[in-house]
Order: structure tokens, then C-alpha cells, then sequence
């Protein structure tokens, strides 16, 4: 089945200690994204990736690195969380750097910072 | 700089009543336009999509959509509602600089409730 994978679904953590949410996608598809939505502010990009080794900022990418070492994989890192941090997280992939075949998007990663 | 408003934060239906969503957008160029929908707990899926062609688009579970360049609207609408179209939609759009897509902008949602 196509699909992009996020691990964990669920993860509380403290405040500095450093964390890492998975990504993966099975789909061979070029273009992979991050997001984060909060209540009233919808989903805000964080990083994106047009390929490997090929990342960019988005929206609102401070406080998180990301890397695209692999085509499937694109983890999201966060170096020192801070409760501001606390979100839900969406992974997304698309075939190429276009927009033709539409974003799929994971299940979702709700993180909180204590 | 590309952005998406959503007027509506909450919508609430009778079931078997028509719906309409309304989502506004700001682009230069002719956008890339989508709507997704959230069901509590789960993902994005994508209803449908417009890039070109024909201003109506058809969707999946019953959704259409038309784009307006003159109103710089792309509202969702549905016939007739079913408990199970309650949830969060959201309107995106989307911009190609030439080298390739740098993301969907999203707007911040409309809830929608069905009440029976």
C-alpha cells in the first residue's frame, strides 16, 4: 500500500532533550515536506525537500533540522524542544516537484514539550 | 507572497442540506488550488484539485469545486451532506517557481458540524 509512514504517533518529552520524528515514504516520490498545525493557524510548513540532499526552509523553520540522506526517508529533528513546539506534525510526499500528482500526507506526529 | 483565507472558522449543516465552503486566495499567477479534508484523528486527504482546464472540478465523495479568477475564490460545495462529512476542510494552494514546488500554503481550516 502507498503510503508515508510517521513514527511515533504519540510523543511526550521535557524540555532540551533532543528528539527525532521519522518519515517514510514507499512511494519513490522525489518531494517530501514537513508541517505543523496548531488550533486557529492551520498547517504551517516547516522544511521541504526536492531530493536527496536538497532542503529548504519553509514557513516557520526555526528550532528544527531536517535531513534527506535516502529518497524515502526525511526525519524531522528537534535539536532542543521547547514547549512552543508542542504540536501536531504532518509529514507529506509528492512524485515530482510539482504539484500534478497531489500531496499524501501521514498519519500525523503529536508531540508535546513539558 | 501567496496566501489562503478561510472566513468561516465553524459551518454547521442539517444533514441532507447543501453546503458551500468559502476559501479565498492571493497569487500573482495562475494558482494551484486544492482542498483537503481531516477527519479527527486521521490525516489529510485530498478532495480535489484545480491547476487548468475547466473552472469545475469534481472530487471525491460527492465534492465539487470552482474556481473563480475574477472573485479569486475556489469554493468547496457538496449537495447534500452526510453525518460522515463532518470535519476539519481546508483549502491550500500551491506555487511553482520554476524549479520546482515550494510548498502548499494551507488556510487555517473550517470546521464543519452536522447536526441531525
Amino acid at each position: 500500500e502507498a503510503q508515508v509512514t510517521q513514527n511515533p504517533r504519540y510523543l511526550i518529552t521535557v524540555t532540551g532533550k533532543k528528539l527525532t520524528v521519522t518519515c517514510s515514504q514507499n512511494m519513490n516520490h522525489e518531494y517530501m515536506s514537513w508541517y505543523r498545525q496548531d488550533p486557529g493557524l492551520g498547517l504551517r510548513q516547516i522544511y521541504y525537500s526536492m531530493n536527496v540532499e536538497v532542503t529548504d526552509k519553509g514557513d516557520v523553520p526555526e528550532g528544527y533540522k531536517v535531513s534527506r540522506k535516502e529518497k524515502r526517508n526525511f526525519p524531522l529533528i528537534l535539536e532542543s524542544p521547547s514547549p512552543n513546539q508542542t504540536s501536531l506534525y504532518f509529514c507529506a510526499s509528492s512524485l515530482s516537484g510539482g504539484f500534478g500528482s497531489g500531496y499524501t500526507f501521514g498519519s500525523g506526529t503529536r508531540l508535546t514539550v513539558v | 507572497a501567496q496566501s489562503v483565507t478561510q472566513p468561516d472558522i465553524h459551518i454547521t449543516v442539517s444533514e441532507g442540506a447543501s453546503l458551500e465552503l468559502r476559501c479565498n486566495y492571493s497569487y500573482g499567477a495562475t494558482p494551484y488550488l486544492f482542498w483537503y479534508v481531516q477527519s479527527p484523528g486521521q490525516g489529510l486527504q485530498l478532495l480535489l484539485k484545480y491547476f487548468s482546464g475547466d473552472t469545475l472540478v469534481q472530487g471525491i465523495k460527492g465534492f465539487e469545486a470552482e474556481f473563480k479568477r475574477s472573485q479569486s475564490s475556489f469554493n468547496l460545495r457538496k449537495p447534500s451532506v452526510h453525518w460522515s462529512d463532518a470535519a476539519e476542510y481546508f483549502c491550500a494552494v500551491g506555487e511553482d517557481s520554476g524549479g520546482g514546488a515550494d510548498g502548499l500554503t494551507f488556510g487555517k481550516g473550517t470546521h464543519l458540524i452536522i447536526q441531525p
